[in-house]
């Protein structure tokens, strides 16, 4: 079993749907990312928490340390949020990464 | 602040080759993480360098090899090229200390053995 499980693997919305990516891990953690990574590969950090809740414009992420769960919400989604979202823990002080297999998500008009 | 940089951002090698790939972090960021993204495998930790030491290490062979030097960039080297080293190489900065820090990630180098 991978220590970070990523739901769904695909997910495809129309214009303006609600979206949730979930994320669930096995270890004990010290923060927890979630990266965008758009076709052609650049990785971008999206949120980094360690507990509750962060909003960004239409985006939003939180997290359960005790469930050991963590969600990230976009709101009105847009085609150009088309995009793979990966959800990554961080284990110990080093800054090493634990990646889920992320989820492909398609927006349509 | 100027954002991670990595060269070359793509590179065609032949097996049996060594390539070596460049990382310069965000000014002030001390912490160079290196990472593996295969279609097979998804991404995979190679290793950190902070200060100048490996810090930690994944499940790599020895022909992956890396260092960072005293200005904080950072270089990773692949020895004896197999075709399953082709990959998107990232490599991500961060300050490396503290209770939690987030990492910025570079652009790639994408590498494809022939």
């Amino acid at each position: 079993k991978n220590e970070v499980e990523q739901s769904p693997q695909n997910l495809t919305a129309q214009e303006g749907e609600f979206i949730t990516i979930n994320c669930s891990y096995s270890v004990g953690i010290s923060a927890l990312h979630w990266l965008q990574q758009h076709p052609g590969g650049g990785i971008v950090s999206l949120f980094m928490l360690s507990s509750g809740k962060k909003k960004h414009g239409r985006l939003i992420a939180t997290i359960n340390i005790q469930e050991k769960h963590s969600s990230l919400h976009i709101t009105a989604s847009h085609p150009r949020d088309s995009a793979v979202y990966i959800c990554a823990v961080l284990t110990g002080t080093a800054s090493k990464l634990t990646f889920g297999t992320g989820t492909r998500l398609q927006v349509t008009l | 602040k100027a954002g991670v940089t990595q060269t070359p951002r793509y590179l065609i090698k032949t097996r049996g080759q060594q390539v070596t790939l460049s990382c310069s972090p965000i000014s002030g960021h001390r912490s160079v993480s290196w990472y593996q993204q295969t279609p097979g495998q998804g991404l995979q930790f190679l290793f950190e360098y902070f200060s100048e030491t490996q810090r930690n290490k994944g499940n790599f062979p020895g022909r992956f090899s890396g260092r960072q030097f005293s200005n904080s960039r950072s270089e990773m080297n692949v020895s004896t090229l197999e075709l399953g080293d082709s990959a998107l190489y990232l490599c991500a900065s961060s300050t490396g200390t503290g209770e939690s820090f987030g990492q910025y990630f570079g652009p790639g180098t994408r590498l494809t053995v022939t």
